[in-house]
C-alpha cells in the first residue's frame, strides 16, 4: 500500500538552528513528492514539490528538499530557522499518473523558540 | 492568492442536522476535486474523490450515504454531511488541481462541530 512516513512528531529548535525533517515514502512506480506547511489557524500551503529532474528542490521561504530515490526519502531542510517557521509540516506523495489524490504523512510540529 | 475557496469556514450545529460544505476552484476548471478529513493532531486522510459529472469515489470506511458529494460543475464540488453526529466533528478540507501532475491547491478548510 502507498504510504508516507514522517519520523519526527515534534521538533523544538532555537532560532538560527538548522532544520531537517525526515520523510520516507512507499510507492509503486513513479512518484510526485510534496511538502506542505500549515501555520496555526491557516490552511495548507505548498512549500515545494518534486516531479522530476534535479533531485534537490528549492521552495519558498528558504526551504529545500532532496529526493533520494535509493532511500525512498524526501527530507526537508532549512539552514537557519526563524520563529515564524513555527508550524505543522506535512510530507505528501502522489503517483505520477494524472490527477491523483495525495497521501500524507502524519505531520511534524516544529516549534522555534527565541 | 487563494485559488480554491471553501465555505463555510466554521459550522456549529445540533446533532441530526445536515451540513453542506462548498468547494470552488476560482480561476481554473477542476474535473477532479478531493475531500480530506483531519482529526485533531493527525494528518489529512482522503475521504473521497469528486468527479465532475459522475459519482464520487469513496475511500474504504467512508459512508457514501452519510457524506454526499456532488460535483455539478467544473468549478464546484459540495460535501453534505447528513444527519451529523458528534463523532462527525472534524476539519474537512477540499483540494483541486487544474490538470494532471499539477500540485493541488487546498481550500481553507471547514471546522465542523456537532453538539
Amino acid at each position: 500500500a502507498q504510504s508516507v512516513s514522517q519520523h519526527n512528531h515534534h521538533v523544538i529548535l532555537s532560532e538560527a538552528a538548522s532544520l531537517e525533517l525526515g520523510c520516507n515514502y512507499s510507492y509503486g512506480g513513479t512518484v510526485n513528492l510534496f511538502w506542505y506547511v500549515q501555520y496555526p489557524g491557516q490552511h495548507l500551503q505548498l512549500l515545494l514539490k518534486y516531479f522530476s529532474g534535479d533531485p534537490l528542490v528549492k521552495g519558498i521561504k528558504g526551504f529545500e528538499a532532496e529526493f533520494i530515490k535509493s532511500k525512498f526519502s524526501f527530507n526537508l531542510r532549512k539552514p537557519s530557522v526563524q520563529w515564524s517557521d513555527t508550524a505543522e509540516y506535512f510530507c505528501a506523495a502522489s503517483s505520477n499518473s494524472g490527477n491523483t489524490p495525495l497521501v500524507f504523512g502524519k505531520g511534524t510540529r516544529l516549534s522555534v523558540i527565541a | 492568492g487563494a485559488v480554491v475557496s471553501q465555505h463555510p469556514s466554521r459550522v456549529i450545529c445540533k446533532s441530526g442536522t445536515s451540513v453542506k460544505i462548498e468547494c470552488r476552484s476560482l480561476d481554473f476548471q477542476a474535473t477532479t476535486m478531493f475531500w480530506y478529513r483531519q482529526f485533531p493532531k493527525q494528518s489529512l486522510m482522503l475521504m473521497a474523490t469528486s468527479n465532475e459529472g459522475s459519482k464520487a469515489t469513496y475511500e474504504q470506511g467512508v459512508e457514501k450515504d452519510k457524506f454526499l458529494i456532488n460535483h455539478a460543475s467544473l468549478t464546484l464540488s459540495t460535501l453534505t454531511v447528513t444527519s451529523a453526529h458528534p463523532e462527525d466533528s472534524s476539519f474537512y478540507i477540499c483540494s483541486a488541481s487544474s490538470q494532471g501532475n499539477q500540485p493541488q491547491h487546498f481550500g481553507d478548510g471547514t471546522r465542523l462541530s456537532i453538539l
